[in-house]
């Protein structure tokens, strides 16, 4: 089964750091481009994201909101992604989903709340 | 960055019905447009991608269409199953933008 499997989401004070993980299977991760997308309470969606994968250069983007905050990481041995997230601001306060690329496959989520 | 506008935001239909939503773009973005949809407590499922071409196991009644600016999702007969959330994303640049969406609610 296709599967993308998000942890590490929990409270988190302003200014401080979290890090999330997505577990992949059931495709050949080394293969696909990743990315996070957020939806903060009430709000629409918004990509955070993306990594490419080594044989593309294995490159980042960001969006302007998190850049010079957040950095994303795989990790292909383990067919895991990460999301660093540092200077946490109220306004990161999100369920943060890993999906592939092009949005074939989404993991359930994992909520991020940010607040003292 | 690419702005998506969808409309409309909310959409009263019945089962059966013919439904129309539409995605405008800021700025041309050719076909890559993807059109999703979402339940409560879900994820989102990925209808069409590119802006005509439906993915593996969605029903027939769903079609996508439009290139460049103007892109429309239809359902040809609504059913039960398909009152939700509908949106789109732009996949032709960075940063990757979606539109509002639109909530399709029972009338």
């Amino acid at each position: 089964e296709v599967q993308l499997v998000e942890s590490g989401g929990g409270l988190v004070k302003p200014g401080g750091s979290l890090r999330l993980s997505c577990a992949a299977s059931g495709f050949t991760f080394t293969n696909a481009w990743m990315s996070w997308v957020r939806r903060a309470p009430g709000k629409g969606l918004e990509w955070v994201g993306r990594i490419k994968t080594k044989a593309d250069g294995g490159t980042t983007d960001y969006a302007a909101p998190v850049k010079g905050r957040f950095a994303i990481s795989r990790d292909d041995s383990q067919d895991t992604l990460s999301l660093q997230m540092n200077s946490l601001k109220t306004e990161d306060t999100a369920v943060y989903y890993c999906v592939t690329d092009i949005g074939e496959v989404w993991g359930q989520g994992t909520l991020v709340t940010v607040s003292s | 960055d690419i702005q998506l506008t969808q409309s409309p935001s909310f959409l009263s239909a019945s089962v059966g019905d013919r439904v129309t939503i539409t995605c405008r773009a800021s700025q041309g973005i050719s076909s890559y447009l993807a059109w999703y949809q979402e339940k409560p407590g879900k994820a989102p499922k990925l209808l069409i991608y590119p802006a005509s071409t439906l993915q593996r196991g969605v029903p027939s009644r769903f079609s996508g269409s439009g290139s460049g600016t103007e892109f429309t999702l239809t359902i040809s007969s609504l059913q039960p199953e398909d009152f939700a959330t509908y949106f789109c994303q732009q996949l032709n640049s960075y940063p990757r933008t979606f539109g509002q969406g639109t909530k399709v609610e029972f009338k």
